[in-house]
Parts: structure tokens; sequence; C-alpha cells
């Protein structure tokens, strides 16, 4: 079993909707989760970072953390072609070492 | 953000040559940096974490003397691929830890690009 498990997409949404991104992990003492947005050819970036169960907003972003279920989600409101981009989903395990998931492809369709 | 910056952003060099990649963290210091590789539509890879004032420690399958990790002070880890071959042509992303009470986060290098030809 993979450390973080992605679905890799392309997940295609259109303009204006809901983009809903889903991230399993499996290491339950995990504490921090973090979710990058990586448009092609350049570098992570973060998006948000969650540290407790529940609902974090920030703008047009949503992270949603359940550890006893073991998922991580980033919701995006109003989706906009320029959301499109490759979303890893990340955690912090032992050694202070990041974890991160292969990523999930966006496309928001004008 | 915090910002980390790379230089160079790109390099393309001979095969057999060594190329060194800088990161520095330009506004907070970073005990603690990190060096990644991402091949083209993989996910990244992360090669070794690099700690200020000792050895770099690396994952598991990378060659240290190959991958040689200099972190002389908190705010510059510098990266030597030696004796660079076409297979070493990758996407090499740095980034660097940033702590604020228990909370901790890590913030990235726009990348550097090397082609070994």
């Amino acid at each position: 079993q993979k450390e973080v498990e992605q679905n890799s997409g392309p997940l295609s949404v259109p303009e204006g909707a809901i983009a809903s991104l889903n991230c399993t992990y499996s290491d339950r003492g995990s504490q921090s989760f973090f979710w990058y947005r990586q448009y092609s050819g350049k570098s992570p970036e973060l998006i948000m970072f969650i540290y407790s169960n529940g609902d974090k907003e920030d703008g047009r972003f949503t992270a949603q953390l359940n550890k006893a279920s073991q998922y991580v989600s980033l919701l995006i409101r109003d989706s906009q072609p320029s959301d499109s981009a490759t979303y890893l989903c990340a955690f912090r395990g032992g050694g202070f070492k990041t974890i991160f998931g292969a990523g999930t492809r966006l496309f928001v369709k004008a | 953000g915090a910002v980390v910056s790379q230089h160079p952003s790109w390099v393309i060099c001979k095969s057999g040559t060594s190329v060194k990649i800088e990161c520095r963290s330009l506004d907070f210091q970073a005990t603690t940096m990190f060096w990644y590789r991402q091949f083209p539509k993989q996910s990244l890879m992360l090669m070794a974490t690099s700690n200020e004032g000792s050895k770099a420690t690396y994952e598991q399958g990378v060659e240290k003397d190959k991958f040689l990790i200099n972190h002389a002070s908190l705010t510059l880890s510098t990266l030597t691929v030696t004796s660079a071959h076409p297979e070493d042509s990758s996407f090499y992303i740095c980034s660097a830890r940033i702590t604020s009470g228990f909370q901790e986060t890590q913030y990235f290098g726009p990348g550097t690009r090397l082609l070994v030809l």
C-alpha cells in the first residue's frame, strides 16, 4: 500500500463548478497535511495546510481532514481555467519528511 | 509565503561534467532543506535531507558520492551533480522547512532543469 493515494485523474470540471480532490494516507500518526498545486513545468506551490479534523477554508479553497478515516480532501469552489494544474496531497511523516502523493491532474474547461 | 530561490533555473552541460545548484531561503533561516527530483509526468522523489552544519541524509537508492550536498549556512544549501550523465537529466527542486510553534511547512524553490547531453 502506498503511503499516499491519489486518483491520478484527469479530473475535468466546467468553469464555475466545484472541483473535489481526494487523498488517503496510511500513517495514522500523521498530524500535518498539505495541499500543493503544481503547474506544468513549475515547482509545487503550497495552497493549504491543515492539522485538525474538520474543514479549513481559505478563499475558494476548503481543505477537509478526517483522521479517523485517514483521508484529506480539497474543494475548489467556482473553478477557473487557471486552476488547471496537478494537485499534490502530502503529509508529514516520521523523520520530519514530507510524503507526497503522485498528484491529481485537474482540468477546468472554459 | 516564504521565498526560496534556486540558481540556475536551467543548465545544459556535457556528459561527465559537474553541475552545482544553489538553494537559498531569502527571508528566513532554514536549518533543514530538502532536495527532490522529478522526471516528466512523475511525482516528486525525495533525494536527500540537508541539515545545516551536518551531513545530509540520503534516501535509499540515491548515491551520496554522485549527489553532493552542502548546507554551509542557515540560508544556503547546494547540490552538486558530479560526472553528470544523460540519465541525470531531470527537474531538481529544493524546499526549505519553516516552523512556527509546532506547525511546520515546506516551501519550494522554482526548480532547476538539468539537461545532460
